[in-house]
């Protein structure tokens, strides 16, 4: 298996643009979470989902951004419009039970100028 | 409300001697704890664990020790190695609540040759 699978490794846009971060999980786990990493505040968890269903989503920082799970092994992060504070490392991460034995992709590292 | 803290953003430490990086937490449900390890541009990796019924947990360099009336887990690493130099993040669990992992805002490790 080749664990979990983030794209883009980097992304740079401009204010207002929409971006759409991709992750692929591995086979067989059933619960995916996003995370995102800043100076200020480390490791911060977005949202997650269990069996391809949204739990929790208290952490998304604002309407702007949206997260989906169409199947299984797959998940997408969007935000529109984005802003320069977006700027940040997102991480993906998957297990097949929710507290341990967290996979982490390699992270999407954001710049929006 | 941060509920796992790292309040050293860093620490600097001679090769060969040994590393104790430490993490408190505050909420007495927790009954899990792990050390995840990043290096840049890659995902945090996991470490070491230890469960609250236990207050020691060894793997080789690395010893985990839980002092759970203090709510305090410490990380130490002997010999430090230049290869160990990267972020540890610390993180709980409660394995009641079903729910993710709770990260702390890591500390950045640097290994002196």
């Amino acid at each position: 298996d080749a664990g979990v699978i983030q794209s883009p490794r980097h992304e740079v846009t401009e204010m207002g643009q929409e971006v759409t971060l991709r992750c692929k999980l591995i086979s067989g786990h059933n619960s995916l979470f996003w995370y995102r990493q800043t100076m200020m505040r480390g490791l911060e968890l977005l949202i997650y989902f269990n069996n391809n269903v949204p739990i929790d989503d208290s952490g998304m920082p604002e309407d702007r951004f949206s997260a989906k799970m169409p199947n299984a092994s797959f998940s997408t992060l969007k935000i529109q419009p984005s802003e320069p504070r977006d700027s940040a490392v997102y991480f993906c991460a998957s297990s097949g039970a929710q507290g341990l034995g967290y996979t982490f992709g390699s992270g999407t590292r954001l710049t929006v100028v | 409300d941060q509920q796992v803290k790292q309040n050293s953003p860093s620490l600097s430490v001679q090769e060969g001697r040994i590393s104790i990086l430490n993490c408190d937490y505050t909420n007495s449900m927790f009954d899990y704890f792990l050390w995840y390890k990043k290096y840049p541009a890659e995902g945090p990796t996991f470490l070491i664990s230890i469960s609250s019924i236990k207050d020691k947990n060894e793997d080789g360099r690395f010893t985990v020790f839980l002092n759970k009336s203090a709510k305090h887990l410490s990380l130490h690493i002997v010999p430090s190695q230049p290869g160990d130099s990267a972020v540890y993040f610390c993180a709980a669990w409660m394995s009641s609540g079903n729910t993710p992992l709770v990260f702390g805002k890591g500390t950045r490790l640097s290994v002196i040759a």
